[in-house]
């Protein structure tokens, strides 16, 4: 069961072109996240949105911006690719009311830039 | 940074235990430790949390130090396909802090 999908799954695309990469989840949760992973690391916090009102910047946000359109649905932008975003992307949500703050993730987003 | 420190790989045996540590010495009174793991390109997937007591469920078991300074995942009767990425996380409960995921502990587990 698909409760958090990510669109498009894989994408290749070229130095200076702006992608967006997007989510929607099923779930019903306020809380979306969006991570990026470079081959042996970890995940990286991009952007977060606690509700449709809320944006905050994680750790690495330069060089992409978000949108939360509405609760089940949150964008990930590069205005301007560059080869170093090559990278997998995901995509979380999460329940505040969640005794567990368990965050669900969707399959990934696998950018290369060229 | 993250708040944790795993050694990046081991390997055990098809059908032992596999005891996956964590340190997380600077870890706060309402910080819980979590543990994720991701196999191969998926998204990371919840194992088990905990706060100071042991606990377990259906995927594993979590033994907390008294200090609460380190942990350990356990894997009562590794399989090969938990095979992973396993992620140690301390956060809060509330929600309101992002997890923030380390580089975690390569677990290969050989037939």
């Amino acid at each position: 069961d698909a409760d958090v999908t990510q669109t498009p799954r894989n994408r290749i695309t070229k130095t200076g072109k702006r992608i967006m990469l997007e989510c929607s989840q099923t779930k019903g949760h306020d809380r979306m996240y969006w991570y990026r992973q470079d081959p042996g690391l970890g995940l990286r916090l991009i952007y977060y949105s606690f509700d449709v009102k809320d944006i905050n910047k994680g750790e690495i946000s330069d060089g992409y911006s978000v949108s939360r359109q509405a609760q089940a649905k949150f964008s990930l932008s590069l205005e301007s690719a560059i080869p170093n975003q090559t990278a997998l992307y995901f995509c979380a949500t999460s329940d505040p009311d969640d005794t567990y703050n368990e965050q669900f993730f969707g399959p990934g987003t696998r950018l290369t830039v060229l | 940074d993250a708040k944790t420190t795993q050694p990046p790989s081991m390997d055990c045996a098809e059908g032992r235990a596999a005891n996956l540590p964590c340190n997380h010495s600077t870890i706060s009174g309402n910080e819980y430790v979590y543990w994720y793991r991701q196999i191969h390109s998926q998204g990371p997937q919840y194992i088990i949390h905990g706060l100071k007591n042991n606990e377990t469920n259906e995927m594993a078991s979590l033994i907390i130090t008294e200090d609460r300074k380190s942990s350990t995942l356990i894997l009562p009767h590794a399989t090969l396909r938990d095979t992973a990425v396993y992620y140690c996380i301390v956060a809060r409960n509330s929600g309101n802090t992002p997890l923030v995921f380390g580089k975690g502990t390569r677990l290969s587990v050989i037939a």
